[in-house]
């Protein structure tokens, strides 16, 4: 069964820095693109940030762009979010998504979600 | 404010049909495929549809998605109170090189 489960969420300062991780299980890690989606309380789903299979190609969103910054270890099979100079506008729920195919963009979609770790940005 | 545009909500009665349409552009949908996200209370989203119209296994056939130029549609036939949800369109935006999703549309089932 493919599983992504993140954790790192938390309460944390604005202006302090935060690393999500999302460990993968019950696929084959390295032959697959993965993403990080937030979703504000009570608002839409926010594309944050993709990785292709061998960190060759990443993209971010123009929000996060510049404070953010995605990685991913394959030995580890796990995925990262290194989240510097945080907002209040930054709390949300984060999901690691996998990708269908190695590349993070086109036609492509993702499946499955994990169950999300929560970040608040309060002082 | 959302790339991808979505009614905000649609209702309707157990055992009817209902249609969610998601409006975008020729940088968005109307170049790229459409998926189709589904997100029951509490839950982190699902994989509804793919590729347009393409269901994964284990998504039963009331639920169909369709594309026509920069527009996509979600339809739901034989509605159940456990269908209520918020559904999301999502898909590649080209110009902004970046992932876009609507901003969601939350179904009630009277």
């Amino acid at each position: 069964e493919v599983q992504l489960v993140e954790s790192g969420g938390g309460l944390v300062q604005p202006g302090r820095s935060l690393r999500l991780s999302c460990a993968a299980s019950g696929f084959t890690f390295d032959d697959y693109a993965m993403h990080w989606v937030r979703q504000a309380p009570g608002k839409g789903l926010e594309w944050v940030s993709g990785i292709s299979w061998n960190s060759g190609s990443i993209g971010y969103a123009d929000s996060v762009k510049g404070r953010f910054t995605i990685s991913r270890d394959n030995a580890k099979n796990s995925l990262y979010l290194q989240m510097n100079s945080l907002r209040a506008e930054d709390t949300a729920l984060y999901y690691c998504a996998k990708d269908r195919s190695s590349w993070y963009g086109g036609d492509n979609w993702f499946d499955p979600w994990g169950q999300g770790t929560l970040v608040t940005v309060s002082s | 404010q959302s790339v991808l545009t979505q009614p905000p909500s649609v209702s309707a009665a157990p055992g009817q049909k209902v249609t969610i349409s998601c409006s975008g552009s020729s940088s968005n949908i109307g170049n790229n495929y459409v998926s189709w996200y589904q997100q029951l209370p509490g839950t982190a989203p699902k994989l509804l549809i793919y590729d347009n119209n393409k269901r994964p296994s284990g998504i039963p056939d009331r639920f169909s998605g369709s594309k026509s130029g920069t527009s996509a549609t979600l339809g739901i036939t034989g509605l159940q109170t456990g269908d209520e949800a918020d559904y999301y369109c999502g898909t590649w935006d080209s110009s902004l090189s970046s992932w876009v999703f609507g901003g969601g549309t939350k179904l009630t089932v009277l």
